[in-house]
C-alpha cells in the first residue's frame, strides 16, 4: 500500500513560518491536496493540485511538491491557523491515501 | 452552495450491520461531473477513505473494507449511503460524505458534511 508521513506535531510562533511535509514514495509525481481541520468541524480544503488555493484561502497559504516531499507552509502564522491538517494523494491501486495529520500549535 | 448531511444511527452493536446516508442539497447526484464519496475519522484523528460512486454506477472502494463495504446512491431522494457488515471496535470513528471531482487531477474533497459519530458497542 501507498503511504503518506506527516510529523504529528509542529509549533509556530505567531507571524512566523510554518512548514508542514508530507512524504511518499515518488509523491511529487502525484498531485497533493491538503486540508485544514479545527477542533469539532470538518476537514476543508487549502490547497489543491499541489499549491492551487480554493477561493476564501489566504494567501499566506502555499504548497508545493516534488521529489518524495509535499509541503505546505503558513506565512505570517496566526493564531486561527493553530489546527490539525493532512495532506492527501491519489494512487492508482488504494485511489484515496491520506497523511496521519498534524497538528500545528501557534504559541 | 452544495451541502451534504449525514444521518443514520450513533450507536451499533458488534457484528451487525452499519447503515449511513448522505443527503445533499445545492447540487444533483446525476450532475456526471463528481464522485460521492464516504470517509471516515477514527479517534486518534487518522482519515480513511472507504469508497465513492458515480452517477452511472462505478463504484470504488478501499480495498480494505472492499468485502464489508457498500456504496449506493438514490437519484430520486438525491442521497447516497453507506453499509459496513460485521462491525466491530474498529469500526467506531465519525463517518462523513464529501463530493469529489470527476478527473484523477480533481481528486480532492470538497466540500464535506458535518460527520456523523458511530460507536460500536454492546
Amino acid at each position: 500500500s501507498y503511504d503518506l508521513t506527516q510529523p504529528p506535531a509542529v509549533s509556530v510562533s505567531p507571524g512566523q513560518t510554518a512548514k508542514i511535509t508530507c512524504s511518499g514514495d515518488k509523491l511529487g509525481d502525484k498531485y497533493v491536496s491538503w486540508y485544514q481541520q479545527r477542533p469539532g468541524q470538518s476537514p476543508m480544503v487549502i490547497m489543491y493540485q499541489d499549491s492551487q488555493r480554493p477561493s476564501g484561502i489566504p494567501e499566506r497559504f502555499s504548497g508545493s511538491n516534488s521529489a518524495n516531499t509535499a509541503t505546505l507552509t503558513i506565512s505570517g502564522t496566526q493564531p486561527m491557523d493553530e489546527a490539525d491538517y493532512f495532506c492527501q494523494a491519489w494512487d492508482s491501486h488504494t485511489h484515496v491515501v491520506f497523511g496521519g495529520g498534524t497538528t500545528l500549535t501557534v504559541l | 452552495q452544495v451541502q451534504l448531511q449525514e444521518s443514520g444511527p450513533g450507536l451499533v452493536k458488534p457484528s451487525q450491520t452499519l447503515s449511513l446516508t448522505c443527503s445533499v442539497s445545492g447540487d444533483s447526484l446525476s450532475s456526471g461531473d463528481f464522485y460521492w464519496t464516504w470517509i471516515r475519522q477514527f479517534p486518534g484523528k487518522g482519515l480513511e477513505w472507504i469508497a465513492y460512486i458515480y452517477y452511472a454506477g462505478n463504484t470504488y472502494y478501499n480495498p480494505s473494507l472492499k468485502s464489508r463495504a457498500t456504496i449506493s446512491m438514490d437519484m430520486s431522494k438525491n442521497q447516497f449511503s453507506l453499509t459496513l457488515t460485521s462491525v466491530t471496535a474498529a469500526d467506531t470513528a465519525v463517518y462523513f460524505c464529501a463530493r469529489r471531482g470527476y478527473s484523477t487531477s480533481e481528486n480532492w474533497f470538497d466540500p464535506w458534511g458535518q460527520g456523523t459519530l458511530v460507536t460500536v458497542s454492546s
